[in-house]
Formats: structure tokens, sequence, C-alpha cells
């Protein structure tokens, strides 16, 4: 009965390579969000999508897109991966201006 | 632009003490949310608790508080009777209250330890 669940959990890859982290949420949200948290811990907001329209779009290169085919699922594809982009991912939900609910992260190594 | 500063990188505090962490933030919206999150050694993000700015009470949740001090733009939480599973990261942030501007702004985060 998770309710915001990514997969996966870890994802160790070289650079240049492409990956997609997956997301999704049992709440019944309206809005779903991608967050990046660096080595430093500071999480910032990349992208958010409401009822699969795309509102937020934070100066995020442009090999990362996102894609929500659905209300209940928004995932992140990242093309060309750089040593840069290792973090941990969050996805989060919530429903119109109500708290958001994280998911348990996805630890990306570039090496 | 929105932004919020935890000026505590660190913080510790003994078993069953209360402790304060500090937030500040700096806006020129008068309605928007404020927040903390809690982020333990499993890196899951839990919502700790929640205060809407046009409220005047403090919230409170158990043995979480806050002292909301909007014309100070200042958002401390407090842990009373602090227990070993209070140890994590805490992390202070932001939301407008305006339609499509839902991102959360984070402070830097405070590193809470709890010792027995």
């Amino acid at each position: 009965d998770t309710a915001v669940s990514q997969t996966p959990k870890y994802l160790v890859t070289q650079m240049g390579n492409d990956k997609s982290i997956k997301c999704e949420q049992n709440l019944g949200h309206d809005t779903m969000y991608w967050y990046k948290q660096d080595s430093k811990k500071f999480l910032k907001i990349m992208f958010s999508y409401n009822n699969k329209e795309l509102i937020i779009n934070e100066t995020v290169p442009n090999r990362f897109s996102p894609k929500s085919p659905d209300k209940a699922h928004l995932n992140l594809h990242i093309n060309s991966l750089e040593l840069g982009d290792s973090a941990v991912y969050f996805c989060a939900s919530s429903q119109l201006t109500r708290e958001q609910y994280f998911g348990p992260g996805t630890r990306l190594t570039v090496t | 632009a929105q932004t919020v500063t935890q000026s505590q990188p660190e913080m510790s505090v003994q078993e069953a003490e209360t402790v304060t962490l500090s937030c500040t933030y700096d806006t020129s919206e008068s309605d928007y949310y404020l927040f903390w999150y809690k982020q333990p050694p499993s890196r899951q993000m839990i919502l700790v608790i929640r205060q809407e700015a046009y409220k005047q009470q403090n919230a409170t949740e158990n043995r979480f508080s806050v002292n909301f001090q909007k014309a100070a733009k200042s958002f401390s939480l407090k842990i009373s009777d602090s227990q070993l599973g209070d140890a994590a990261m805490y992390f202070c942030a932001y939301r407008s209250a305006s339609r499509g501007a839902q991102k959360l702004v984070f402070g830097q985060g405070t590193r809470l330890t709890i010792n027995p």
C-alpha cells in the first residue's frame, strides 16, 4: 500500500548512457513533481505536472525529459548521462495546494 | 524569488531534552505555506508539520510544534522530549499559495543528533 513509489531505488550507470526513473502514486493526487537532492543534501524542484500537463520546468538541461502518461505516473528520462547528474532524485505528489508526499528516492550514480 | 535559510548546519541534544531548529525565509507574498520535513538515514522525506501563513495559531503535532513569526519571517521547529528516532536531517520548506506555483523551496537542512 505504498503511497508514492519509485523504481529503481538505486541506479549505477556509465557516462553517456540513457536511463529512466519511474514514479507512481496511488493517492489519487492530481499533481506530481521531480526534485533533485545533490551531494550536499540540497533539494531543488526540477519539474511538476498537473493532470498530465507540465506546469513547472526549472532550469534543467534538455537531457532531462519528464513524461506523464496519466495522473498517477510521472517518469524521468535522462539522456547522455554526465558525472554531475549523480544525485538522489525524488518524486512527490500532492492534491491541489495540499502538502506533498515524497517517494523513497532514487540514488543515481554515474561513473 | 523566495528563499529559505537554515543557519544551523548541525544541532545536537540530549535524549528527552528539548531542541529548537531555526528557519527564516524571504518572500513578498502574503499567503503561503511553510513546512518542516524530516529525512532520516533511510532517505525518506517525511512531513513533520505544516503551517498556513494566514493562521496566527502555531501548528502542533504531538511533540513537534512551531513558532511562526510572520512579520519576522521566521519559522522555527521545537522538538520536545527528544527521542533517538528523531535523529535526522530536518528541512524547512516554503510554498506559495498561488495556483500553479506549487513547488517547494527548501532550506539547506539541519542535521540533528540525539545523544543517549
